[in-house]
């Protein structure tokens, strides 16, 4: 059964430097999605995409991030100068789009800030 | 936007018995309701889901009903085993622009006695 996988597994990193977390959606499905989920809270939504272009974004979604499909199978994202707020689990999922609903998450990407 | 509300927060019961956890939406445009499955360390799992032109819909021992009057809906778990407790988590879709945003709810801890 195809499934949505994100790189790296664990990411640590220093306050202010650059992260890109990768994820590649299930082959057919059209439209992706980045969330994140601070340890013991809830999933939240950051972003979609669709048609290679942000269809919504939520108020966490500040300038500090961006998304690029930068090819057929891969989806990032990127902040650009990390906050120790930014620890938390990201994760990527991805839908068929046209009517069907279903989100598939991948596994995540534990970020941590120092 | 939506808001979604859960209870309980944690719940816990006997092997065997039923389980219910609750949830309440705030948008009535909001027209498709999953359910997510939790483990310690690991990705949100689809388990079931509904529709609103659905009342009810059953996937062997997991039931989700849906009430869009009262904007309300519940999953139900019957005979409970240990490899049920996880965090389980209700979301709504939020349609816009073509994209199908996920509001979760604060998430149910269940922990199955044996």
């Amino acid at each position: 059964e195809p499934e949505v996988t994100q790189t790296p597994s664990h990411q640590v990193t220093q306050m202010g430097q650059e992260v890109i977390l990768r994820c590649v959606p299930i082959s057919n499905h059209l439209y992706f999605y980045w969330y994140r989920q601070i340890l013991g809270q809830k999933v939240e939504f950051l972003v979609s995409f669709y048609n290679n272009e942000i269809s919504e974004k939520s108020e966490i979604f500040d300038d500090q991030f961006s998304v690029e499909r930068p090819d057929g199978s891969n989806f990032t994202l990127k902040i650009r100068s990390t906050k120790l707020e930014d620890s938390a689990m990201y994760f990527c999922a991805s839908s068929e789009g046209q009517g069907s609903y279903e989100q598939y998450f991948g596994p995540g990407t534990r970020l941590t800030v120092t | 936007g939506e808001n979604v509300e859960q209870h309980p927060s944690t719940l816990s019961v006997q092997e065997g018995d039923s389980a219910v956890i609750k949830c309440t939406y705030s948008d009535s445009a909001s027209n498709y309701f999953p359910w997510y499955k939790q483990e310690l360390g690991k990705r949100p799992q689809l388990i079931i889901d509904i529709r609103s032109n659905v009342g009810e819909k059953k996937d062997q021992r997991i039931a989700v009903t849906l009430n869009k009057t009262a904007k309300h809906f519940s999953l139900h778990i019957t005979e409970t085993q240990p490899e049920d407790s996880a965090v389980y988590f209700c979301a709504a879709i939020t349609a816009g622009a073509g994209s199908y945003q996920l509001t979760f709810g604060k998430g149910t801890k269940l922990s199955v006695i044996p």
